[in-house]
C-alpha cells in the first residue's frame, strides 16, 4: 500500500506546477485523498481534499482560487494544479489518503519538494 | 474554521520519562481528533485516531484521551525513536481538516 508524489521542482513566482500522486496496493477509487504541505521550518498545513468519486472538493483559504485538485481513478492518480505560485508556497507536498471524511490520514506519500523562487 | 492549539510548543525529556502534549480545539470536534508523529525526512505517521484509538502497530506506550475541546497525547517510557514532532489534527464534519502547530519533543 503506497502513495507516490511527483512533479515537484523549481518554479518562478507567478508560475505553475502540476503535482501527481499515484496510489498502488489498494483500491484507489475507494479513498478520499488530501494534500498536506510543510513549509521550511513550519508545521503541517492541510491544503486540499477530494472525495473518492471526485464529487466534493475543498481548499484551504491560502490556496483557494490558485490551486485545483482533481483525480483520475482509472489511472489511480491524484493531481494538484498549482497556479500563480508564491514564495510562501515553497515546501514539501504530501498526498495522504483517508477512508472516510472523519477518518485519519493513514497512508502518506514520501512527499515532493516545491521551490518557488526567481 | 476550527483552530487547534497545542501546548507546549517544545519540550525536553529523558529516556524513560512520561510526557503529555495537550491539544485544545476552538469548538467541539465530536471526538474526531487524531495524533501524528513526524520525523525529519519522513512522512507523518498516524499514531492515534478518534481521540483514543491507537493505530495498529503503534507501541502501547502511546495513548490518547480527551473530550469536548481538550485532548491529550501521552507517551510513557520514552524511547530514543520517540523524539520527533507531534501534531494533533481534527477530522470533524467538513474541511478544512486543520492541524495544530506542532510540539517538538527533544532529548534532554
Amino acid at each position: 500500500v503506497q502513495l507516490e508524489e511527483s512533479g515537484g521542482g523549481l518554479a518562478q513566482p507567478g508560475g505553475s506546477l502540476r503535482l501527481s500522486c499515484e496510489g498502488s496496493g489498494f483500491i484507489f477509487r475507494s479513498y478520499d485523498i488530501n494534500w498536506v504541505r510543510q513549509a521550511p521550518g513550519k508545521g503541517l498545513e492541510w491544503i486540499s481534499y477530494i472525495t473518492s468519486s471526485g464529487s466534493s472538493i475543498s481548499y484551504a483559504d491560502s490556496v483557494k482560487g490558485r490551486f485545483t485538485i482533481s483525480r483520475d481513478n482509472a489511472r489511480n492518480t491524484l493531481y494538484l494544479q498549482m497556479n500563480s505560485l508564491r514564495a510562501e508556497d515553497t515546501g514539501i507536498y504530501y498526498c495522504a489518503r483517508d477512508r472516510v471524511a472523519v477518518a485519519p490520514m493513514d497512508v502518506w506519500g514520501k512527499g515532493t519538494t516545491v521551490v518557488v523562487s526567481s | 474554521d476550527i483552530q487547534l492549539t497545542q501546548s507546549p510548543s517544545s519540550l525536553s525529556a529523558s529516556i524513560g520519562d512520561r510526557v503529555t502534549i495537550t491539544c485544545r480545539t476552538s469548538q467541539t470536534v465530536g471526538g474526531n481528533l487524531n495524533w501524528y508523529q513526524h520525523k525529519s525526512g519522513k512522512p507523518p505517521k498516524v499514531l492515534i485516531h478518534a481521540t483514543s484509538h491507537v493505530q495498529i502497530g503503534v507501541p502501547s506506550r502511546f495513548s490518547g484521551t480527551g473530550s469536548g475541546t481538550e485532548f491529550t497525547l501521552t507517551i510513557s517510557n520514552l524511547q530514543p525513536e520517540d523524539f520527533a514532532t507531534y501534531y494533533c489534527q481534527q477530522s470533524y464534519n467538513a474541511p478544512p481538516y486543520t492541524f495544530g502547530q506542532g510540539t517538538k519533543l527533544e532529548i534532554k
